[in-house]
């Protein structure tokens, strides 16, 4: 069965440094999303990105978080210059059609220090 | 606004006993509802959905749901549990779905404990 990969697993960064979280979303996908999960916190939704645009975000999505498909089979989170507090587990996702479920990746859990 | 509560934040059964893990939402219309398992370390794994119909859905790995309108509730069963089914157990609501705009609503989660 096809599936939503990320890389990398598990990433450390030093605050006010740039990451780039990646994803290969399933191949004939149409709609990708970010969520976030901070450690021992719910799963929270990030961004929708649907037709090479965000179709919604969410408050936490605040202007050092960017998303984008570089190549059509990509899709990135970019956060510019990480905090502490953004240090979680980043899950991203895609969906094929109508009445299909969303496929998560395996996430990849960014620590901040 | 939608919203998820799964008022058991950790469960803890023995090895063969079945299993009942709550979850009630609030949404004004007919919601979207969603079972996922996270094992430690893994992603989210559907286990279930309920779109239309059935108010029972079948699952993987033996579960099952009931949508229960009247009360607001989605709650998750397995007869008989397995130690490999300790993980924690998230309900989520959704919106419209298929539109551009997909956004889940987690429940905080439930962790559960399989005993010998």
């Amino acid at each position: 069965e096809p599936e939503v990969t990320q890389t990398p697993s598990h990433q450390v960064t030093q605050m006010g440094q740039e990451v780039i979280l990646r994803c290969v979303p399933i191949s004939n996908h149409l709609y990708f999303y970010w969520y976030r999960q901070i450690l021992g916190q719910k799963v929270e939704f990030l961004v929708s990105f649907y037709n090479n645009e965000i179709s919604e975000k969410s408050e936490i999505f605040d202007d050092q978080f960017s998303v984008e498909r570089p190549d059509g089979s990509n899709f990135t989170l970019k956060i510019r210059s990480t905090k502490l507090e953004d240090s979680a587990m980043y899950f991203c996702a895609s969906l094929g059609h109508y009445n299909s479920p969303l496929h998560f990746g395996n996430g990849t859990r960014l620590t901040v220090t | 606004a939608q919203s998820v509560t799964q008022p058991d934040i950790h469960i803890t059964v023995s090895e063969g006993a079945s299993l009942e893990l709550r979850c009630n939402y609030s949404y004004g219309a007919t919601p979207y509802l969603f079972w996922y398992v996270q094992s430690p370390g893994q992603g989210l794994q559907l286990l279930l959905k309920y779109f239309s119909g059935d108010t029972l859905v079948q699952g993987i790995k033996g579960f099952e749901a009931e949508f229960k309108r009247s009360q607001s509730s989605f709650n998750l069963r397995k007869p008989s549990v397995h130690w490999s089914d300790a993980a924690e157990y998230f309900c989520a609501v959704g919106a419209e779905y298929g539109g551009a705009t997909n956004k889940l609503i987690f429940g905080t989660g439930t962790l559960l404990a399989v005993q010998p």
